[in-house]
């Protein structure tokens, strides 16, 4: 069967450095997504990884390994904001996503 | 509109009714999904289409059914709702090009009584 894995919930400090993983086993891949969810809204869409490596925007990064079947979402200099889930997709020989269930990310001041 | 939009925003209904689910993008995307979210679960795919006259089923599609008569619309119906179909309910779309991300809507929370 397809399956997404990712720890339910992390806690980090505001300012501070976090990397949230997700380790993944699907039928085929065809690139892997990060999305970010405040409660009560719709995801949106942060990163997307196809090849290995790290991919970096700003105060966040996500790296692959699709040898490992692994994700990481590293954010830096942690600001209250970023208190949400983080869901980690990959989109399978189907081309269509499975999703994890997602981490909760609590900041504390 | 700008960007995706769901109607209604939230509902509540009693079991055995029959309700549909609105969904309109203006972004041109050909590609157009329905998913359920629920407490500790992952996003679920309903159903989907790929382009204006074609549909397809996704993970959990029993109980609904979706048309697409045009690239805007993608209505989503219950055809008689049941307690387990209580949900968030995300429509989304995305471009045909292999790194488009999907674009979400805001939701429709439906109870179902």
């Amino acid at each position: 069967g397809q399956n997404i894995d990712q720890p339910t919930e992390m806690t980090a400090t505001e300012g501070a450095i976090v990397q949230i993983n997700c380790t993944y086993q699907t039928s085929g891949f065809n690139g892997l997504f990060w999305y970010q969810q405040h409660a009560g809204e719709a995801p949106t869409f942060l990163s997307y990884n196809v090849l290995d490596g790290l991919e970096e925007k700003g105060r966040f990064s996500s790296f692959l390994s699709r040898s490992k079947g692994y994700s990481y979402l590293l954010l830096k200099e942690l600001q209250m904001k970023d208190s949400a889930s983080y869901l980690c997709a990959v989109r399978d020989s189907n081309y269509q996503l499975i999703w994890g269930a997602g981490t909760k990310l609590i900041i504390k001041p | 509109i700008a960007g995706i939009t769901q109607a209604p925003t939230s509902q509540i209904l009693a079991a055995g009714r029959r309700m549909t689910l609105r969904c309109t993008q203006d972004m041109r995307h050909n590609a157009m999904y329905w998913y359920r979210q629920d407490l500790g679960l992952g996003l679920r795919l309903i159903h989907y289409s790929n382009t204006a006259g074609t549909t397809g089923k996704g993970e959990v599609p029993d109980g609904y059914s979706v048309s697409r008569a045009n690239t805007d619309d993608f209505p989503l119906t219950l055809a008689s709702a049941v307690p387990s179909q209580t949900s968030v309910y995300f429509c989304a779309s995305s471009g045909a090009g292999g790194g488009d991300e999907q674009f979400f809507g805001p939701g429709t929370r439906l109870t179902v009584l």
